[in-house]
């Protein structure tokens, strides 16, 4: 089955510390974004890419970086200047960035020890 | 800058007992409305797209409408696996091709 791969589905970061989220995708769709979900707020875009070696920042880049080496794979990396990391993150797809609907996987739930 | 406001918060209804929950947006230049179900722990599932006012959309229980400022997401004698949030996005020529999101409505269904 086609779908959004979303690794580790927990992870938890110590101060300093920076950590990659992975998402991979077999949809073989040319559109990947990141988003962070936090209690009772909407959904709030973090990074997109639209195309392989191609990415653009979102709504709340800050302490946040992003590859796109592969169309398979989009991974996230959330670094120690991002002084509020505790969420839920999610990564969705699209065939391409229009009016399509995204895809999402089931998410990486960050916590700070 | 594009808004989307969902109403209510929260809605807890008894098993059979219909209702609606409402997705208002402030874009311009609608290019799209979709809705998601999102369960506890999981990434938003895809219901339904919406592009014009006057649209509608069915699956099972739920029907999805679109006017000018407003969809709603209809629940027809809902059942307790029904129970998720609901979120619905906006997608405009003015949002460089990205999804605003609303806040979501928790619905809750009792046997």
């Amino acid at each position: 089955d086609g779908g959004i791969t979303q690794s580790p589905k927990y992870l938890f970061r110590k101060e300093g510390q920076n950590v990659t989220l992975s998402c991979e995708q077999n949809l073989n769709h040319d559109a990947m974004y990141w988003y962070r979900q936090d209690p009772g707020q909407g959904l709030r875009l973090i990074y997109y890419s639209q195309i392989v070696n191609d990415f653009q920042k979102g709504d709340i880049a800050e302490g946040y970086s992003v590859s796109r080496e592969k169309k398979e794979s989009f991974p996230l990396t959330v670094t120690s200047a991002q002084k509020n990391p505790t969420a839920f993150y999610l990564c969705a797809s699209t065939p391409r960035a229009d009016n399509q609907p995204q895809h999402f996987g089931d998410g990486t739930r960050l916590s700070i020890l | 800058e594009d808004q989307v406001t969902q109403s209510p918060e929260a809605l807890r209804l008894q098993e059979g007992e219909s209702s609606s929950l409402n997705c208002s947006y402030t874009v311009s230049g609608l290019r799209g409305l979709f809705w998601y179900r999102q369960d506890p722990g999981k990434g938003p599932e895809f219901l339904f797209t919406l592009y014009s006012a006057g649209e509608e959309k069915e699956k099972e229980r739920l029907k999805a409408t679109l006017t000018k400022k407003e969809s709603f997401l209809h629940i027809t004698a809902p059942k307790p696996e029904d129970s998720a949030t609901y979120l619905c996005a906006s997608i405009s020529s003015g949002s460089a091709r990205q999804l605003t999101f609303g806040s979501g409505t928790q619905l809750t269904v009792l046997p």
